[in-house]
């Protein structure tokens, strides 16, 4: 029974178009992440809800918006793609807020923009 | 916000003691220390966790200095399944900010 999910696991799609990463966590953890990791596998938060809010908004483009609609889900939109939007996209959960908890990683969603 | 630093990369024969350095000189008084591995095509996962003195688990030790401005994670005997890129994070249990190291990665060869 897999803990972070994420959908879709691949996603290629060309410059301008719209794009929604999905991702749920069945371990019952009040907070969730978003991770952006670069080609030189350098993993960047950015954001972070704990129980549906909002807490970590790191420096990202406004073009993505993550949205909650429970505390088991957080999904990633992104508007206007572009070529530097292409990267791996981590999803991940952890007990609490902090990064002194245990994380949880989804598999990942790799985003190619061409 | 303590930064940490790794070695970028590091190679070691099957069979040997793998030891990985992490420093975080501005650790703060509430900060964990922990490590995540990640394999090829795959998420992080959790390794170990520790505060100060020596934690093991049945995958890795991890020993902490007692000024914690340091950590070293030990993998005894590496396989070659070993080989990944291993992650240094430090961060408390109340403050909302999550910084990972750049990560070592570990290439074990045969």
């Amino acid at each position: 029974d897999t803990a972070v999910s994420q959908t879709p696991k691949y996603l290629v799609t060309q410059m301008g178009n719209d794009k929604s990463i999905k991702c749920e966590q069945n371990l019952g953890h009040d907070t969730m992440y978003w991770y952006k990791q670069d080609s030189k596998k350098f993993l960047k938060i950015m954001f972070s809800y704990n129980n549906k809010e909002l807490i970590i908004n790191e420096t990202v483009p406004n073009r993505f918006s993550p949205k909650s609609p429970d505390k088991a889900h957080l999904n990633l939109h992104i508007n206007s793609l572009e070529l530097g939007d292409s990267a791996v996209y981590f999803c991940a959960s952890s007990q609490d807020r902090g990064g002194g908890y245990e994380q949880y990683f989804g598999p990942g969603t790799r985003l190619t923009v061409t | 916000l303590a930064k940490t630093t790794q070695p970028i990369s590091m190679d070691s024969y099957e069979g040997q003691e793998v030891n990985i350095t992490c420093s975080h000189n501005n650790i703060a008084t509430n900060d964990y220390i922990t490590w995540y591995q990640q394999f090829p095509s795959q998420g992080p996962r959790f390794i170990i966790q520790g505060y100060k003195t020596k934690v093991t688990n049945e995958v890795a030790s991890l020993f902490i200095p007692a000024d914690r401005k340091s950590s070293t994670l030990s993998l005894p005997r590496v396989s070659l399944s070993d080989t990944a890129v291993y992650y240094c994070l430090v961060g408390d249990r109340s403050s909302d900010k999550v910084i990972f190291g750049p990560g070592t990665s570990l290439s074990v060869i045969p």
